[in-house]
């Protein structure tokens, strides 16, 4: 299958910073990215679905000027959690697809561990 | 909306012993279903899809699993497992028209010599 590679794979900051997460397909050209968050022991839970060169699509009760997406190439797409709080600290994952639709393959990234302290 | 059920949180198995995980769906037509499986430091991994057809569906490191209607089921199985299949296994469903894919909460199986 093809490899969703993100840095860093794990990152601590002080609240009220901001922390950037990449997302790069290494070996296919994703048109849709989708950014989930995991808790201990949960579902991941979707956040929101990108596709390149457009303006991202949040899922209800996600903060968009809080959870800053850009996917500005077929390979690269990266979450950046504003002015992170305690309460933003989760295991986020990002998934790579070839197309917008659940028929195409989403290809997942390791996930990055974000404690805020 | 789909969703997903995953009953079991956590199984224990011998190695060798067979498996089944369950997972339950709801959705009102034909879901696209799917079984993932996450090992620690790596990236959810699909085992098996399941879209039409054969409601027998073989997927890799020999698990398999059966789309039952009327149960509104996706039942994963494998007849022996081994030490390597300790890991977290995730449930899917998505729908024909739709992007999304609607997570179970997991099954975190560990195998026992």
């Amino acid at each position: 299958g093809a490899v969703v590679s993100q840095h860093p794979s794990w990152v601590i900051c002080k609240s009220g910073t901001s922390v950037k997460i990449e997302c790069r397909s290494l070996d296919f050209q994703a048109t849709t990215m989708f950014w989930y968050r995991q808790f201990p022991k949960q579902s991941l839970m979707l956040m929101a679905t990108s596709n390149e060169g457009s303006k991202a699509t949040y899922e209800q009760g996600v903060e968009k000027d809080k959870f800053l997406i850009n996917h500005a190439s077929l390979t690269l797409s990266t979450l950046t959690v504003t002015s992170a709080h305690p309460e933003d600290s989760s295991f986020y994952i990002c998934s790579a697809s070839s197309g917008p639709s659940s028929y195409n393959e989403q290809f997942f990234g390791p996930g990055t561990r974000l404690t805020v302290l | 909306a789909q969703s997903v059920t995953q009953p079991d949180i956590h199984i224990t198995v011998s190695e060798g012993a067979s498996l089944e995980l369950r997972c339950n769906y709801s959705y009102g037509a034909t879901p696209y279903l799917f079984w993932y499986v996450q090992s620690p430091g790596q990236g959810l991994q699909l085992l098996l899809k399941y879209f039409s057809g054969d409601t027998l569906v073989q997927g890799i490191k020999g698990f398999e699993a059966e789309f039952k209607r009327s149960q509104s089921s996706f039942n994963l199985r494998k007849p022996s497992v081994h030490w390597s299949d300790a890991a977290e296994y995730f449930c899917a469903v998505g729908a024909p028209n739709d992007y999304k894919l609607s997570f179970g909460a997991g099954t975190t199986v560990t195998v026992r010599a």
